[in-house]
């Protein structure tokens, strides 16, 4: 259980071109999913915390327009990177927390994606 | 104000050896901490979690973290490494709030290398 599906895996693109990625949960429903940044060899950054029916909240320095974050069920949110330059190559991953489970902690969890790594030409 | 340190950015043991890796964490509040395992190219899977009940953890694949307050540590550990343990090793910490103010903070990562 608690599968959460990322797409595309890899994706490379044109500098300028807009490039969506998805994260489903495969088995639960998710009122919160999380977007993190990865740069080689360091930590995630948690980019923007979005819950499900509204908008979401960014982490200070990412850009809400260069980002748009949709979460429209609570299964699925998707990060569209608009106007992508070679700057934004990276690896980016998802996670979810899902609603309705009970117990100590149960809601700090979050499972996450496979990641997607973007790389702009 | 919420952070990790995980002390070594690289750790090598041979296979069988006891495995450290060492998180301490800064909290205003009790924290929730976590421990979370990366294989190339791959998203995070969670080893362990500590949400203020027992402060020995046991986790999956063989690893255990202890939580120890006076020493703002969180230390993971198992027994005996195995090859596949190699991996990137992540500590976070979170507020024991949940919903949406569940955000992880995560530490800069330690990579496990195994030797034969």
């Amino acid at each position: 259980g608690a599968v959460v599906s990322q797409h595309p895996s890899r994706v490379i693109c044109k500098s300028g071109t807009s490039v969506k990625i998805e994260c489903r949960s495969l088995d639960f429903q998710a009122t919160t999913m999380f977007w993190y940044r990865q740069f080689p060899k360091q930590s995630l950054m948690l980019m923007a915390t979005s819950n499900e029916g509204s908008k979401a909240t960014y982490e200070q320095g990412v850009e809400k327009d260069k980002f748009l974050i949709n979460h429209a069920s609570l299964t699925l949110s998707t990060l569209t990177v608009t106007s992508a330059h070679p700057e934004d190559s990276s690896f980016y991953i998802c996670s979810a927390s899902p609603v309705g489970t009970s117990g100590r902690g149960a809601k700090n969890i979050q499972y996450f994606g496979a990641g997607t790594r973007l790389s702009v030409l | 104000a919420q952070s990790v340190t995980q002390l070594g950015s690289h750790v090598s043991v041979s296979e069988g050896a006891l495995v450290l890796l060492r998180c301490n964490y800064s909290s205003s509040v009790p924290p929730y901490l976590f421990w979370y395992v990366q294989y190339p190219n791959q998203g995070l899977q969670l080893l362990l979690k500590y949400t203020s009940a027992a402060t020995l953890v046991k986790g999956i694949n063989g690893f255990e973290a202890e939580f120890k307050k006076s020493e703002t540590s969180f230390h993971l550990t198992k027994p005996s490494a195995h090859m596949s343990d190699a991996a990137e090793y992540f500590c976070a910490v979170s507020a024991p709030y949940g919903g949406a103010t569940n955000k992880l903070i995560f530490g800069t990562g330690t990579l496990l290398a195994v030797q034969p």
